[in-house]
This record gives structure tokens, sequence and C-alpha cells, in this order.
């Protein structure tokens, strides 16, 4: 079946260093959304990448697309406590009805 | 503007038992999936309602039914409880009309414990 891989599983950095995530899919996207999962808390929608080579940023957060679309990361700058938490990657079911195929998510903690 | 909503937050349940658990979408969001989240996992899709019939179903067995209201409203019933059951379920909504991207709103989840 569809499937999309996220690494790495863990990352434990220390305050003010950056911390990347990467999501690859074997089948070219037509998007791919990025969701943040706090500590026993639920999915919250960060962004979605459409275009090839797509490059989007919130504050300290940066987001991209493979020229391919088959590929996307996510690098926070400087991270912080606030940023702790788990990041998964989503892409659309390629026979659509707006289904998520969830990556297994990169585990981040920060260390003050 | 309330968000997605779920009820109840927390449910205890022993092997074999039956549980209902409850979704109130997004305000003026017609569609309600649902999600099984491991723990440790990504969420895994267990299948999306839309004009009150199933459009979409995940790997799921059919312990897992559901039915949405005509209001919207969604409810997960999984019958014959077992350990693996144990998860977080989550609801999300969107709009049909804005598409196969549109984007989904989880609610805070409903944690099951099957003991």
């Amino acid at each position: 079946g569809q499937q999309v891989m996220q690494i790495p599983q863990y990352q434990h950095v220390q305050e003010g260093e950056d911390f990347t995530t990467y999501c690859n899919s074997s089948t070219t996207l037509s998007n791919i959304q990025w969701y943040k999962q706090r500590p026993g808390g639920h999915p919250v929608f960060l962004i979605q990448l459409v275009k090839s080579g797509e490059v989007k940023k919130q504050k300290r957060l940066t987001f991209q697309f493979g020229e391919a679309k088959k590929n996307s990361s996510l690098h926070i700058t400087a991270t912080q406590t606030t940023d702790v938490g788990t990041y998964f990657c989503a892409v659309p079911f390629s026979g659509g009805y707006n289904k998520l195929i969830f990556g297994a998510g990169t585990r981040l903690a920060v260390h003050p | 503007d309330a968000g997605v909503t779920q009820s109840p937050t927390h449910l205890i349940k022993t092997r074999g038992q039956q549980v209902t658990l409850r979704c109130s979408p997004k305000s003026g969001h017609d569609t309600v999936s649902w999600y099984q989240q491991a723990l440790g996992q990504g969420p895994q899709f267990i299948f999306q309602y839309y004009e009150e019939e199933e459009r979409q179903r995940g790997n799921f067995p059919d312990r897992f039914s559901g039915h949405q209201f005509p209001n919207y409203s969604s409810e997960l019933n999984v019958n014959a409880l077992l350990l693996g059951d144990s998860a977080l379920y989550l609801c999300a909504s969107s709009r049909l009309a804005g598409g196969a991207t549109d984007t989904q709103y989880f609610g805070p989840g409903t944690r099951l414990t099957v003991l």
C-alpha cells in the first residue's frame, strides 16, 4: 500500500540548535502536509505544500517540497522548548477522498 | 466558532466490550474522518463519512463501524474490543467542496484503554 517514510524517529537537541525532519514517498505527490502534535495532544495542521520546489516559512520553521514532489523537509532554526513534540508529514491517498497517509513522525526533545 | 469536538476524553473498557465514540465537526464542515493512533505511531485512517455514508475505508476489520448524522456529527463504534484496540481515536473534519486537498482539522481525541 501507499507509504511515506519519515526520518529520524527521534531527535534530541540542545535549545538553540537546529532541527530537521525528512519525509520520502515512492510515488509523486499532489501535495504534502505537516502536522505538530504536542505530548498528550492531537495533531495540529502546520502547512500544506503543493508546488514542485516550494519553500514556505513560518517564523523559525522552513518547509520544503522536493523538485520531483516525492520528498519534503521541515527545518527549525534555533529550537526552543516550545518546539517539543512530534512532527508528522501526511500525504493524500492516491485514490482521493481526502484520506491522509501519515508518516511515523519525528519526536523532538529540546534540552534547555 | 467551535472547532472539532470529541467525547468522551478518556474511556476504559474490558476485552469483548463495545464502545461508541462521538465527534462533532468544525462549523461549516461536512466530512468526517476517523483515525486510530497507537502509542508512538502516526494516525492510521479508519474510514470517512460524507452525506451519512461511508466513502472510504482503511485496513480495519468490520468490528469498526460508524455513522454520520444529518447534522454532520459522527460516531465510531468498535465491537468485541481487543487489547490492541487501545489507542487515541482522532476525528478530523473537512469540507468536501474543498476538494481532496482540503485541510483536515483534528479534534482532541478519545483515549481508549482496553484491559
